[in-house]
């Protein structure tokens, strides 16, 4: 595998289910990100991980539990989420360092809460 | 904050011809980076191109270049010869030089759709 993939493509829950989306970097990037992508909004940043410590939590209702085990492996955990939770959940790492400045996405988790 | 605004939330282009997205952006820093993203349908966001705010000359990569007007805060793609593979979710993105938190935050526009007539 190379790059950033992610896991699964697609998944519908119910409002009361726990689930989990899993992202990996085969990059060797130190810097991990969740991102909410829904229709005519802009990428909304959610959680941000630099060596494995969350840098940045944008203001994310506690139903989304992020967890970074090391520098390869994101996690977002899922529960009692709610439909207008539905979206795009994308993935992205980069490396924060001078020198480096793009980021790499993951192809997305497709969420439908039903 | 930064912001970054797309105001063309789709755009049409003939096969072959060129074509401008547009993006603006709102900054109080003088170092920068600016990039643009391409989303194809069901596949993965890639880098199309990058500008570095302290550079004068324009990006370029093949058919994909910029307009970077950095006193307008003005930072257009133009593509050309268009081709069909290019129809996509253009997404224009800001990034400051300087790490917060040791961490670089990416602000991003909300996209134009692109599409291409055959």
């Amino acid at each position: 595998e190379t790059g950033v993939t992610q896991t699964p493509r697609h998944l519908v829950m119910g409002m009361t289910n726990k689930k989990s989306l899993k992202c990996e970097q085969h990059l060797g990037h130190n810097a991990m990100y969740w991102y909410k992508q829904s229709a005519k909004k802009p990428l909304e940043l959610m959680f941000v991980y630099n060596f494995k410590e969350q840098t940045e939590n944008n203001s994310v209702p506690s139903r989304f539990s992020p967890e970074c085990p090391n520098s390869s492996h994101l996690f977002l955990h899922l529960h009692t989420l709610q439909p207008e939770d539905s979206a795009l959940y994308l993935c992205a790492s980069s490396q924060a360092l001078a020198g480096y400045y793009e980021q790499y996405f993951g192809p997305g988790t497709r969420l439908t809460v039903t | 904050a930064q912001t970054v605004t797309q105001s063309q939330p789709e755009m049409s282009v003939q096969e072959a011809e060129t074509v401008t997205l547009s993006c603006t952006y709102d900054t109080s820093e003088s170092d920068y980076y600016l990039f643009w993203y391409k989303q194809p349908p069901s596949r993965q966001m890639i880098l199309v191109i990058r500008q570095e705010a302290y550079k004068q000359q324009n990006a370029t990569e093949n058919r994909f270049s910029v307009n970077f007007q950095k006193a307008a805060k003005s930072f257009s793609l133009k593509i050309s010869d268009s081709q069909l593979g290019d129809a996509a979710m253009y997404f224009c993105a800001y990034r400051s030089a300087s790490p917060t938190s040791g961490t670089y935050k990416y602000i991003f526009g909300t996209g134009t759709r692109l599409k291409v007539l055959a």
